[in-house]
């Protein structure tokens, strides 16, 4: 079965300083790994996604994440946090292949707060 | 472009009451779904569908139903409304590739008492 974890329900960083939020997941078989920022009151926006290639993959707003087959993880990084960063992120996962009809797998969500 | 637009917004019902939940979508997406967010859960499917006029059941469909009978519209349907349905329905639309990303409604939320 799929599964996506998110360890840490939230994160705190200083304005400025580089932030982590940590992903792993689990599948049979070769993952679409996906990243979704919420804003309050909104629905989910995609930030970015790993499907194949570099393992280093860039998204909107500045952030990236990084794929780690090894380790099965896909934590969000981004160099130096604003504070208008901070919001609830999703990490999802979808195995990929045939017969998958787009139906991610979502983590429970990070809180993260970036103050000033 | 709207994109993905629920209706309504906000929804009290008491137990036993039955409603439905709109969501339009004007990106000529094939790919929907209906998600509920509860704290500390994340996002789980209910129900999706793959196209106009086909759905299937998703990771907690009991007690709701849905319809497509226009490529453009999701109906999420309760018949008899649990306390335990209380939560925020997402709905979101994609196109029809796995790495295609979801675009989502801003949510319903739905109290039941």
């Amino acid at each position: 079965a799929q599964s996506v974890a998110q360890p840490e329900d939230q994160v705190n960083v200083a304005e400025g300083n580089p932030l982590t939020v940590k992903c792993t997941y689990s599948v049979s078989g070769n993952p679409y790994l996906f990243w979704y920022v919420q804003y309050p009151n909104r629905g989910l926006q995609f930030l970015l996604k790993y499907i194949t290639g570099d393992n280093l993959v860039k998204g909107s707003y500045g952030f990236e994440a990084e794929f780690n087959k090894s380790q099965t993880s896909f934590h969000l990084k981004k160099p130096s946090a604003l504070v208008s960063d901070s919001a609830l992120y999703f990490c999802a996962v979808i195995l990929g292949g045939s017969g998958n009809t787009g139906k991610l797998i979502f983590g429970q969500g990070t809180t993260l707060q970036v103050k000033p | 472009n709207a994109g993905v637009t629920q209706t309504p917004k906000f929804r009290v019902l008491k137990t036993g009451q039955s409603m439905t939940l709109l969501c339009a979508q004007d990106m000529n997406h094939e790919y929907m779904y209906w998600y509920r967010q509860d704290p500390g859960m994340g996002l789980r499917l209910i129900h999706y569908s793959v196209g106009e006029g086909t759905t299937a059941k998703g990771e907690v469909p009991d007690g709701y139903n849905v319809s497509r009978l226009k490529k453009q519209n999701f109906l999420l349907g309760l018949e008899s409304a649990a306390p335990s349905q209380t939560s925020v329905y997402f709905c979101a639309s994609s196109s029809p590739t796995q790495n295609s990303p979801l675009h989502f409604g801003n949510g319903t939320r739905l109290t039941v008492t």
